[in-house]
């Protein structure tokens, strides 16, 4: 069993608030880390596609960072909007078994107006 | 251009039926993959299609599941016999090229699958 683990479960913040959530993964083995947003009644879209250690990636008001030695992926979001509201997914890939994804069970992000 | 689509997009069935879920990839992408979330848990990797090589099936959890996908498109996941426990969301995605790491996913809207 690969065990990907994401924290906090869920999350509510006000308008304007900046957050961030975290995703650890095995460090052996390592390939890529991806991350995706999952709003209700919509298909999960795909934020990040993260491979090296150290890699920082950005989209808009949102980032991530990669720490492959220590297993962990930071997301941040800068000025949270109602919009932003959505489960967020971390998912890892190992070299075994490129293209399988193993999904944590997400951050579920509330941001009141 | 289109994005991945499933259908149907919510199924009821009772327990001891058969079922069929479909997956359209987006046009072009060569390997297609099926998820399924139970209520609780993470997505988890049930099958994935890469052109003509042989599928990995790791993921399926029952030799009641099994899915097959006609001409490097379109894919179908079947069930047999469902059980309670097989009731979750269903997600299909597709990439691109061949299975890599950094290849995105793109994902379906997902099929929900409620057993009675």
């Amino acid at each position: 069993i690969l065990n990907v683990e994401q924290s906090p479960q869920s999350l509510h913040v006000q308008e304007g608030d900046s957050t961030n959530f975290t995703c650890s993964f095995p460090s052996s083995n390592f390939y890529a880390l991806h991350w995706y947003r999952w709003e209700t009644a919509k298909s999960p879209e795909a934020l990040f596609v993260m491979t090296l250690n150290g890699d920082e990636k950005k989209k808009g008001r949102i980032s991530a960072t990669l720490n492959t030695k220590e297993g962990y992926s930071y997301l941040y979001i800068k000025g949270s909007q109602p919009e932003d509201s959505a489960t967020y997914l971390c998912a890892f890939i190992r070299g075994s078994t490129l293209g399988r994804l193993y999904f944590g069970r997400g951050t579920q992000l509330t941001v009141w107006p | 251009g289109a994005g991945v689509s499933q259908s149907p997009s919510n199924k009821v069935t009772e327990k001891g039926k058969d079922v069929e879920l479909r997956c359209d990839p987006i046009s072009g992408h060569t390997a297609l993959y099926w998820y399924r979330q139970s209520l609780g848990q993470g997505l988890e990797f049930l099958i994935y299609f890469q052109g003509n090589s042989a599928p990995d099936k790791s993921g399926l959890p029952s030799d009641r599941f099994s899915a097959e996908r006609t001409g490097g498109s379109v894919s179908t996941l079947t069930i047999q016999r469902t059980q309670q426990e097989d009731s979750a969301v269903y997600l299909c995605a597709s990439s691109l090229g061949s299975p890599s790491g950094s290849d995105t996913q793109y994902f379906g809207p997902g099929t929900r699958l409620t057993v009675l």
